[in-house]
């Protein structure tokens, strides 16, 4: 089983939708969740971390269950511009490691 | 621009020739780390420093892989004997707090001819 598991998508939607991204993880001791934006051929650039309790930046919110070991990503009003892959990103727990997993990433492609 | 910048962002050689890409990190960050990624892949961790010392290594790194960052600023990853199979983007990734945000430079992109 990978340590870091996201549906690949493409998730199609239109201009003003809402989108939500799951993503499963397999090391329950995890510490540290997040979720990167990357651009076709780029960087992945650090969209947001995700937090215990939930937390909002804009029109993205994000959600952990560590009860079910499973972050979410959810997008209102979706812009062309965030036309992109949505990488879940997880901090092992193992002693010492500062070292990221991620997950294959989810594709999103918003039309007019 | 203060980010992350990597050297060269593109590099084509043919196999059996060794590559060295530099990784330049944001100035105050003390943590640095290499990843490399594939298509439809998410990034791979390869490699990790704290100001000079070398922590960690991903079994992916083989004997050909070899990284160093002298005096704790830039680092530099060497490729010796270049396969096919290394072509992939090298992403390099700074941090600066053990809160383990960290923030990626544009990448080298390696083709192996």
């Amino acid at each position: 089983r990978k340590e870091v598991e996201q549906d690949p998508g493409p998730f199609n939607v239109p201009e003003g939708a809402t989108v939500a991204f799951n993503c499963t993880y397999s090391n329950s001791a995890s510490q540290s969740f997040f979720w990167y934006r990357q651009d076709c051929r780029k960087e992945p650039k650090l969209l947001m971390s995700v937090y215990s309790s939930g937390n909002e930046d804009g029109r993205f919110t994000a959600q952990l269950n560590r009860a079910s070991q499973y972050i979410s990503l959810l997008i209102r009003d979706s812009k062309l511009s965030d036309s992109a892959t949505y990488l879940c990103v997880v901090n092992p727990p193992l002693y010492n490691t500062d070292k990221l997993i991620f997950g294959t990433g989810t594709r999103l492609q918003v039309f007019p | 621009d203060t980010g992350v910048s990597q050297d060269p962002r593109h590099k084509i050689t043919k196999r059996g020739q060794n590559v060295t890409f530099r990784c330049d990190p944001i100035s105050e960050h003390n943590r640095l780390y290499w990843y490399r990624q594939t298509l439809g892949q998410g990034p791979e961790f390869l490699t990790y420093f704290q100001n000079e010392a070398q922590l960690e290594k991903s079994r992916l790194l083989s004997n050909r892989f070899s990284a160093e960052r002298p005096k704790g600023s830039f680092s530099t990853l060497e490729i010796q004997r270049t396969e096919q199979g290394d072509s992939a983007m090298y992403l390099c990734a700074s941090s600066g707090r053990r809160d383990y945000e960290q923030y990626f430079g544009p990448g080298t992109r390696l083709t192996v001819t």
